[in-house]
């Protein structure tokens, strides 16, 4: 166990709705990291959130948008989903925003299905 | 920009065969490596890493030793099990850039016994 939760674990929904995925670091985590995993794309980073600031951005559509909260945990935001889409989104976090030699500790990943 | 690259998998080994993954990436400055690992159904773990050259990283019989000079840091164990068969990514951190990392596209190792 990372320490790492997100919510829900799977996902179904819809072409054209939105869904939000949530995701708590561990304990003393400031900075939050999502990832796209496809079956066709491997891992692509998303967006970083460092204490409550975008850091760094990915590969992040326009049509997605995330947030971290006073209390450090983040939700992923899609809207307008299309097929491509489905994929397992993670979350990571580490300690800090900006040491290389941080480790990223990952969750066990939402699984979104969008029919 | 900062890349990594790992062999293409599956690889199919019997159990006590020799394991070598090779990774090797593109980076400005002093990345950090990380080898990852993905069991069925579940999230990334970390297996090993090093953060500066000729270091090695090792865990559970598994090592890799970070070689600037190649720009590699191959993943290798000398006798692999039937619960080693998962998919390992090869990563870098770039501290230039607020520890973005950069994952390599997975390589499926299946272990038989």
């Amino acid at each position: 166990d990372s320490g790492v939760t997100q919510t829900p674990k799977h996902l179904i929904t819809a072409t054209g709705q939105r869904v939000t995925l949530r995701c708590s670091p561990r304990s003393g985590d400031l900075s939050v990291y999502w990832y796209q995993q496809s079956l066709d794309q491997g891992l692509q980073f998303l967006i970083q959130y460092y204490n409550g600031e975008e850091r760094a951005k990915g590969n992040i559509l326009e049509r997605f948008s995330a947030q971290q909260f006073p209390d450090l945990h983040s939700e992923l935001n899609l809207s307008s989903l299309e097929l491509g889409d489905s994929a397992l989104y993670f979350c990571a976090s580490t300690q800090s925003g900006g040491r290389g030699t941080d480790t990223q500790y990952f969750g066990p990943g939402t699984r979104l299905t969008v029919l | 920009g900062d890349s990594v690259t790992q062999m293409e998998g599956p690889v199919t080994l019997s159990e006590e065969a020799c394991l070598t993954i090779n990774c090797t990436y593109t980076a400005t400055g002093y990345p950090s490596l990380f080898w990852y690992v993905q069991y069925p159904g579940e999230g990334l773990q970390l297996l090993l890493k090093a953060t500066k050259a000729d270091d090695k990283g090792s865990n559970k019989g598994f090592e890799a030793t970070y070689r600037k000079e190649t720009t590699s840091f191959h993943l290798e164990k000398g006798s692999v099990q039937v619960s080693d068969s998962a998919v390992y990514f090869c990563a870098l951190s770039d501290p230039n850039n607020f520890n973005k990392f950069y994952f390599g596209s997975g390589t499926k190792l299946n272990v038989k016994p």
